[in-house]
């Protein structure tokens, strides 16, 4: 069974730093591309961020690009996202999720981060 | 960037029904669309890719269609649990867009 469980959210002040991990089990994670995609409360889904299987490529969202930086340890079975210089508008909950095809498969349960004096 | 676009924003139903959900994009991007079903408080859920194919393990109750600019998610036979809002994305180029969502609602 393909599971996704991300952590390290929490409450940071506006230009602050946080990590963001998410930890994969139940398929070969080093054979995909995994992706970032978050939700401000009450608000639609917005992507964030996608790495490829092997860490040759990276896509960012204009709205974190030159903040945000997602990488993975294929030897930990791990995804993260770091996300610096955090704005009042990064507040939302952070799901990562599996690529396949494209698009996203699997989705995590997802973790709050939200930033705020 | 593709904007895309849903419609209606929301939408009531009642049981059995059959809803259809519009979704279009500002630029042709072929068959690269995907549905996505949420409930409150939890993760999307893949429904549909390639604008037509089912993921594994989804009903036949949904189905999607479209290539191009327009595309259409349908629901037949409505059940309480489909009752959720609904998302489309396209994943033709980079940055990936999701559509504002569409609420369906018991009605």
């Amino acid at each position: 069974e393909v599971q996704l469980l991300e952590s390290g959210g929490g409450l940071v002040q506006p230009g602050e730093s946080l990590r963001l991990s998410c930890a994969a089990s139940g398929f070969t994670f080093s054979t995909y591309a995994m992706s970032w995609v978050r939700q401000a409360p009450g608000k639609g889904l917005e992507w964030v961020s996608v790495i490829s299987a092997n860490s040759g490529a990276t896509f960012y969202a204009d709205s974190v690009k030159g903040r945000f930086s997602i990488s993975r340890d294929n030897s930990k079975n791990t995804l993260h996202l770091q996300m610096d210089s955090l704005r009042s508008e990064d507040t939302a909950v952070y799901y990562c999720a599996r690529k396949t095809g494209g698009t996203q498969d699997y989705w995590g349960q997802g973790t709050l981060v939200t930033v705020s004096s | 960037d593709i904007q895309m676009t849903q419609s209606p924003s929301s939408l009531s139903a009642s049981v059995g029904d059959r809803v259809t959900i519009t979704c279009r994009a500002s630029q042709g991007i072929s068959n690269y669309l995907a549905w996505f079903q949420q409930k409150p408080g939890k993760a999307p859920k893949s429904l549909i890719y390639a604008a037509s194919s089912l993921q594994s393990g989804v009903p036949s109750k949904f189905s999607g269609s479209g290539s191009g600019t327009d595309f259409t998610l349908t629901i037949s036979g409505l059940q309480p649990e489909d009752f959720a809002t609904y998302y489309c994305q396209q994943y033709n180029s980079y940055p990936r867009t999701f559509g504002q969502g569409t609420r369906l609602e018991i009605k």
